[in-house]
């Protein structure tokens, strides 16, 4: 079946860096681009961007430049976000979806997130 | 600024009908279409609703969405227990060139 599998909870300190991974599978994964969110504690969701998997271009939203980074490896249907120099406000869960159709941008919205991993709990502290 | 408001919450008892509001502007709302999401306790949003008013396969009729304007609402009719959650709306936004999701509405079943 088409699901998202996302890697464990990591507890980290200030200034750290982490590494998430998304890996995907029952589907095409080039077909796909892979959209990233996050979720602070008790809060609402936020977009973070998407990327392209056909050619690895990121879209990054506003809040989400620089220190995050969204990369492939497409021989293992993977998507990763790292996020770096993190703080205590990083802290927070972070979902990959798949846009249902195809593309993370204004074009493809319309049609949805449809597939969602299970979110991996990012704790910043010292 | 560019923001989408909901209501913190809603109630309704079982079998009733709640609408959900979600409220924007010209740049997100009133160009592009708008989804809903159902969000259960420790999990991952599932979609509920996307293009303004169209549902995935699996998600019940008892789920309606609508859009007029700048705004657009959720229904939910013969409210069940389980449909107490929290439900998000989600637009693009063209000054913000990415997605607007709403704060989010708690529905409570009475």
């Amino acid at each position: 079946q088409v699901q998202l599998v996302q890697s464990g909870s990591e507890l980290k300190q200030p200034g750290a860096s982490v590494k998430l991974s998304c890996k995907a599978s029952g589907y095409t994964f080039t077909t796909y681009g892979m959209i990233w969110v996050r979720q602070a504690p008790g809060q609402g969701l936020e977009w973070m961007g998407w990327i392209n998997t056909n050619t690895g271009n990121p879209t990054y939203a506003q809040d989400f430049t620089g220190r995050f980074v969204f990369s492939l490896d497409t021989s293992v249907s993977t998507a990763y976000l790292q996020i770096s120099s993190l703080k205590a406000e990083d802290t927070a869960v972070y979902y990959c979806a798949r846009p249902r159709g195809g593309g993370g941008g204004r074009e493809y919205h319309h049609f949805g997130m449809d597939v969602w991993g299970q979110g991996t709990t990012v704790t910043v502290s010292s | 600024q560019s923001v989408l408001t909901q209501p913190p919450s809603t109630s309704g008892a079982p079998g009733q009908r709640v609408t959900i509001s979600c409220s924007g502007s010209s740049s997100n709302i009133g160009r592009n279409a708008v989804n809903w999401y159902q969000q259960l306790p420790g999990t991952a949003p599932k979609l509920l609703i996307f293009n303004n008013n169209q549902r995935p396969s699996g998600v019940p009729d008892r789920f309606s969405g609508s859009k007029s304007g700048t705004s657009a609402s959720l229904a939910i009719s013969g409210l069940q227990s389980e449909d107490e959650t929290d439900y998000y709306c989600a637009a693009w936004d063209d000054s913000l060139n990415g997605v607007l999701f709403g704060g989010g509405t708690k529905l409570t079943v009475l």
